[in-house]
């Protein structure tokens, strides 16, 4: 079965610094996968996916993530945080498992952006 | 059109009471899914669903319950409520595996 690691549950950056966010899956089966972003008392919003046609996505808000088979990573990176990025974020993989779709998700990265 | 729809936002039960999650999407999914979020849990997947009249459970179904008569509506249901039930809980549906769509969640407290 799939599992998925985000390193760091806490993340502070600097206003206008990089933003990095980890993430490694478990599986050597190129997956799908994907980003959410959470702000606080909301749902999950998706912000990027990868589905094999490409290994560098782009999504919303100017986040991009990398998929390298060889690491099993999905890290997500933005050039420059702004103030609005602070929230909590989710990788996850899918798999098809008893005839569905499943998603696994990550522990989450609470991202804090510093002025 | 609305997506994914749940309430209530917020319900406090006390200990022993029982309760229904509503959820309900109008983008003719046909997979649908109860996760529950606990902090520094990430999310975990109570109940899915394939369609119509086909559930099964998930990673931690212990203490629920789920109907699907309609392609539209997977409510939840919780018997008899535990403080271990407190969370915030989600419902999600997608048509194919490349990206759900996530209702804005349940806030539950059982005391």
């Amino acid at each position: 079965a799939q599992s998925v690691t985000q390193l760091g549950s806490h993340v502070s950056v600097s206003e206008g610094a990089l933003v990095l966010l980890r993430c490694n899956y478990s599986s050597s089966v190129p997956p799908y996968l994907f980003w959410y972003v959470q702000y606080p008392n909301q749902g999950l919003q998706l912000l990027l996916k990868y589905t094999s046609a490409a290994t560098l996505v782009k999504g919303i808000n100017g986040f991009e993530a990398e998929f390298k088979k060889s690491e099993t990573s999905f890290h997500l990176t933005k050039p420059s945080a702004h103030m609005s990025d602070a929230a909590e974020y989710f990788c996850a993989v899918s798999e098809v498992a008893s005839g569905t779709y499943k998603y696994i998700f990550g522990t989450g990265t609470r991202l804090k952006v510093l002025a | 059109n609305a997506g994914v729809t749940q309430t209530p936002k917020f319900r406090i039960l006390k200990i022993g009471q029982s309760m229904t999650l509503q959820c309900t999407q109008d983008m003719n999914h046909n997979y649908m899914y109860w996760y529950r979020q606990d902090p520094g849990m990430g999310l975990k997947l109570i109940y899915y669903s394939v369609g119509a009249g086909i559930t099964d459970k998930g990673e931690v179904p212990n203490g629920y319950n789920v109907s699907r008569s309609t392609t539209e509506d997977f409510p939840l249901r919780l018997e008899l409520a535990a403080p271990s039930q407190t969370s915030v809980y989600f419902c999600a549906s997608t048509l194919t595996g490349a990206g759900y769509t996530f209702g804005s969640g349940t806030r539950l407290t059982v005391v």
